[in-house]
């Protein structure tokens, strides 16, 4: 069964760097593109942006300046960092596969979720 | 970026009657790129609805999608209590443009 599965710190201070990992079992981390998508509270979804095993990356230009992503595929995991943040980054993060490889256009699988919180 | 409005807020009707949710883009859109999430409280989001109308693995035929260019809708023939939920439609173009969500539309027990 194939699952995603989110870690990292709860809480970060602000202008510190948000770091998260998303460990993908049940299958290759290869061939597919990885999502970071959050949630403020009682908020909407907002698309972080993707990476994928070749290098390549994609992120939403509204906060492209301070987001890195990365995968280890020696590890079967990707990876999210967000610097400088602010009160403005607490949410539910998420990670989640585009499933186009097995040609559904959408995140079909997504991890449950971790809530960070940006505070002193 | 293209935004994505949905209608209504919230929806306030009782089990066993028919939903339909709107989702307007601000400019066109693919069919093949929208694509229909549920989200229950305290759970991550499960997707229902891809390419306007092809249901997910596992998902019930009550649930439809249909839609073209700026306007797609989402209908749920007869609602089951587990159908009550936050809906999210979703666009993604290879165009350089971010993909985008909606601001989701609640469907509640009346």
């Amino acid at each position: 069964q194939v699952q995603l599965q989110e870690s990292g710190p709860g809480l970060v201070k602000p202008s510190d760097t948000l770091s998260l990992t998303c460990t993908f079992s049940g299958g290759s981390i290869n061939s597919y593109y990885w999502n970071w998508i959050r949630q403020p509270p009682g908020g909407g979804l907002e698309w972080i942006g993707f990476c994928h095993h070749s290098g390549r990356t994609d992120y939403n230009p509204s906060l492209k300046s301070r987001v890195t992503m990365s995968v280890d595929t020696s590890k079967n995991q990707f990876s999210l960092n967000l610097n400088s943040v602010t009160t403005a980054d607490t949410a539910v993060y998420y990670c989640a596969r585009w499933g186009e490889t097995s040609g559904i256009k959408a995140f079909d699988i997504w991890g449950r979720g971790t809530m960070v919180t940006v505070s002193s | 970026e293209i935004v994505l409005t949905q209608s209504p807020g919230t929806l306030s009707l009782s089990p066993g009657e028919r939903a339909t949710l709107s989702c307007r883009a601000s400019q066109s859109v693919s069919s093949n790129s929208l694509v229909w999430y549920q989200q229950k409280p305290g759970q991550a989001p499960r997707l229902l609805i891809y390419g306007s109308s092809s249901r997910a693995t596992g998902i019930p035929d009550r649930f439809s999608g249909a839609g073209s260019g700026t306007d797609f809708t989402l209908t749920i023939s007869r609602l089951e209590p587990e159908d009550f939920a936050v809906y999210y439609c979703q666009q993604y173009q290879y165009s350089g443009l971010p993909l985008t969500f909606g601001g989701g539309t609640k469907v509640e027990i009346k």
